[in-house]
């Protein structure tokens, strides 16, 4: 069965650091997807990052990076340069490509990021 | 295309009753998610749609619980009868079958039973 784990409920980063927010996963698939979603107050969900099983770079968008360490099985969002907007919350997703579970979408518990001024 | 549109964004109804809670996908999306978002559980996955047909349904947290979708542009999530447990944020989304393609996720209904 598929699992995403976030094991940091709530993360604390000071305006202009970087920050990493932690989330490995479990699969016995050999191909599957790997996201990250922004949550903020507001309650809509932002997609902010994707990263493919066999991509052979980290992703990237802008500030946001994704530290993939496929042996591991982690894939940790790394926001550079945090700004105020980016106080929200954070969840971290995956999707199987297996005969059955094929576009499963299952996302972990989430991690709640303050930027502090 | 205007994304993901569900209704009602707030549903606020009295323990025993009906719910039904509504979702149009984006044009062209062949897979259909619905979610429950509690403080307590996070982000479930309910039920998940492929071309219309359901493809996993073991997130679906009892038999008062039924979704369907009769075309590629209508589903319902539908709660019979609604307890106060069942209070929570539901979302509806949807994605392409393009692999690297992301899900877009509907504003949410927020329902209170009471």
């Amino acid at each position: 069965a598929q699992k995403i784990t976030q094991t940091q409920p709530g993360m604390f980063v000071q305006e202009k650091e970087a920050v990493t927010l932690d989330c490995t996963y479990d699969t016995s698939d050999q191909s599957y997807g790997l996201f990250w979603y922004k949550q903020p107050s507001s309650g809509e969900m932002i997609f902010l990052i994707y990263q493919g099983s066999y991509d052979e770079q980290n992703a990237t968008e802008g500030r946001y990076s994704l530290n993939f360490q496929k042996a591991r099985k982690s894939a940790n969002l790394v926001i550079s340069a945090s700004q105020l907007g980016d106080s929200a919350m954070y969840f971290c997703a995956m999707k199987g490509v297996g005969h059955n579970q094929g576009g499963k979408l299952i996302f972990g518990q989430g991690t709640e990021l303050s930027v502090k001024p | 295309d205007a994304g993901v549109i569900q209704s009602p964004r707030h549903e606020v109804t009295e323990m025993g009753q009906e719910v039904t809670l509504r979702c149009k996908p984006i044009s062209g999306h062949d897979y259909l998610f619905w979610y429950r978002q509690t403080m307590m559980r996070g982000l479930e996955l309910l039920i998940y749609f492929n071309n219309n047909v359901p493809i996993d349904d073991s997130g679906m947290p009892e038999d008062r619980f039924s979704a369907k979708m009769p075309n590629a542009s209508f589903s319902t999530l539908k709660i019979q009868p609604s307890e106060p447990r069942d209070s929570a944020v539901y979302f509806c989304a949807s994605r392409s079958p393009v692999g690297s393609a992301e899900a877009f996720f509907g504003q949410g209904t927020r329902l209170t039973v009471v």
